[in-house]
């Protein structure tokens, strides 16, 4: 079974602190697809990255990370120096190649920053 | 923007009443999702269509069901409202479907059934 574990439930930083949000996943399967969407408290899921099983490159963009390691079946999610406008709550989610096309999500992190 | 629209953005409504969701997706996309985002289910995949076709089912009740019209637009009509449907309804769209694909979602429809 798939399954997307996000253990930290909620997160209050101070701004300029840098803070990291973990995503654990489950499946038995060799190629899937990992991703992060944000949800601000207007509503909208916002995408933020994608990434397959086969790239374990990590990915930096702007103050945005992300630290994606196979051998712990983790996808991390880091912002550096956090600002307010980064409060918001963080979906993790997997997608199995072979399996139908639905994503599945972990139970979100909810990050306040505070300034 | 996603360039997936929804509406509408709100909706209130009684117990044992009827209500469509409609959701137009992005330009050149064919595949069609919805989910449900509740307080005690989380977000959970409800069901797709591709180019007009149902491609996979979630975990949506008998009382829900879906269709996507010949101009790719998606209707989400739920029956017999219980006060636990209430819940953020979202529809995705990709262009062809597949994990290879990211899923880019509407703002939203906020169903409150009272």
């Amino acid at each position: 079974a798939q399954k997307v574990t996000q253990a930290q439930t909620e997160i209050s930083v101070v701004e300029k602190e840098d803070v990291t949000l973990d995503c654990v996943y489950e499946t038995r399967d060799t190629t899937y697809y990992l991703f992060w969407y944000k949800q601000p408290p207007s509503g909208e899921l916002v995408f933020l990255i994608r990434r397959n099983s086969f790239d374990e490159q990590n990915e930096i963009s702007g103050r945005y990370s992300w630290n994606f390691q196979k051998s712990t079946s983790s996808f991390n999610f880091t912002i550096t120096a956090s600002q307010v406008v980064d409060s918001a709550v963080y979906f993790c989610a997997l997608h199995v190649l072979y399996n139908t096309d639905k994503l599945i999500f972990g139970t979100g992190t909810r990050l306040q920053v505070f300034p | 923007d996603s360039g997936v629209t929804q509406t509408p953005k709100h909706l209130i409504t009684a117990t044992g009443q009827r209500v469509t969701l409609r959701c137009s997706p992005r330009s050149g996309d064919l595949s069609v999702y919805w989910y449900q985002q509740s307080l005690d289910q989380g977000l959970q995949f409800l069901i797709q269509y591709y180019n007009g076709e149902e491609r996979a089912k979630g975990n949506i009740l008998e009382r829900f069901s879906a269709q996507q019209f010949p101009d790719l637009h998606s209707e989400l009509n739920l029956s017999s409202l219980e006060l636990g449907d209430s819940a953020l309804y979202f529809c995705a769209s990709s262009h062809s479907g597949g994990g290879q694909e990211t899923q880019y979602f509407g703002p939203g429809t906020r169903l409150l059934v009272l």
